[in-house]
């Protein structure tokens, strides 16, 4: 597998709740409590906000959350802010040659 | 504070060899349980991560990348380093250090801290 799935945007009004999935497959998502999301702002660095499919790093919003379901993980944010406006990748480890696979990334826009 | 700092040629030509250091600073390369390695970013595009090195040396490759990709550790200086060589224009990304973060399994690959990034331009 060459990336694992996201939707290439979501958007949401100020103060609602948004989710981004991330569908991978058994060798890595649905197997593995390894997923970690990254949220990057335009000509930054990505920012661990998510690891370990729910662990949120200290000092990260408790508006962000995460979860898994089989082959599927998602990324929630509650209560959304114009400062998260910002692209979002999921990660995962994988049995696949390519030890660590990343999503595409998903575009989220604040309306 | 711990911080990553990437270094290098801004542009590489084709089939020539890239090749980039991260010097960390605010702590040893040394302590810890930590990995460290680098991720790439094409411009407008998504990340992919390329390998990472314990300070003892022992290394993890994408298999993808494998066969032209070293990654080495220098702990006189605090520094790490990527060497990619036969580069072509696909290989023209932002090149991000970054740190994995302690898991208590094997499977624990995330990354929670990062260097800003250079942009390594293949061109001649």
């Amino acid at each position: 597998q060459s990336a694992l799935t996201q939707p290439a945007s979501v958007s949401g009004s100020p103060g609602q709740s948004i989710t981004i999935s991330c569908t991978g497959t058994s060798s890595d998502v649905g197997d593995y409590n390894s997923v970690s999301w990254y949220q990057q702002h335009p000509g930054k660095a990505p920012k661990l906000i998510i690891s370990d499919v729910s662990n949120r790093p200290s000092g990260v919003s408790n508006r962000f959350s995460g979860s898994k379901s089989d082959n599927t993980a998602s990324l929630t944010i509650s209560g959304l802010q114009a400062e998260d406006e910002a692209d979002y990748y999921c990660s995962s480890y994988t049995t696949s040659i390519t030890h660590v696979i990343f999503g595409g990334g998903t575009k989220v826009t604040v309306l | 504070q711990l911080q990553l700092q990437e270094s290098g040629p801004g542009r590489v030509k084709p089939s020539e060899t890239l090749s980039l250091t991260c010097t960390v600073s605010g702590a040893s390369i040394s302590s810890g349980s930590y990995y460290w390695g680098w991720i790439r970013q094409p411009p407008g595009k998504g990340l992919e991560w390329i390998g990472s090195i314990y300070y003892s040396g022992t290394t993890y490759y994408n298999g993808a990348l494998k066969s032209r990709v070293t990654i080495s550790v220098d702990t006189s200086k605090n520094q790490f380093s990527l060497n990619l060589n036969s580069v072509t224009a696909t290989d023209t990304a932002i090149y991000f250090c970054a740190r994995r973060g302690l898991g208590g399994n094997y499977y624990n690959w995330y990354f929670d801290l990062w260097g800003r990034g250079t942009l390594v331009t293949v061109s001649s």
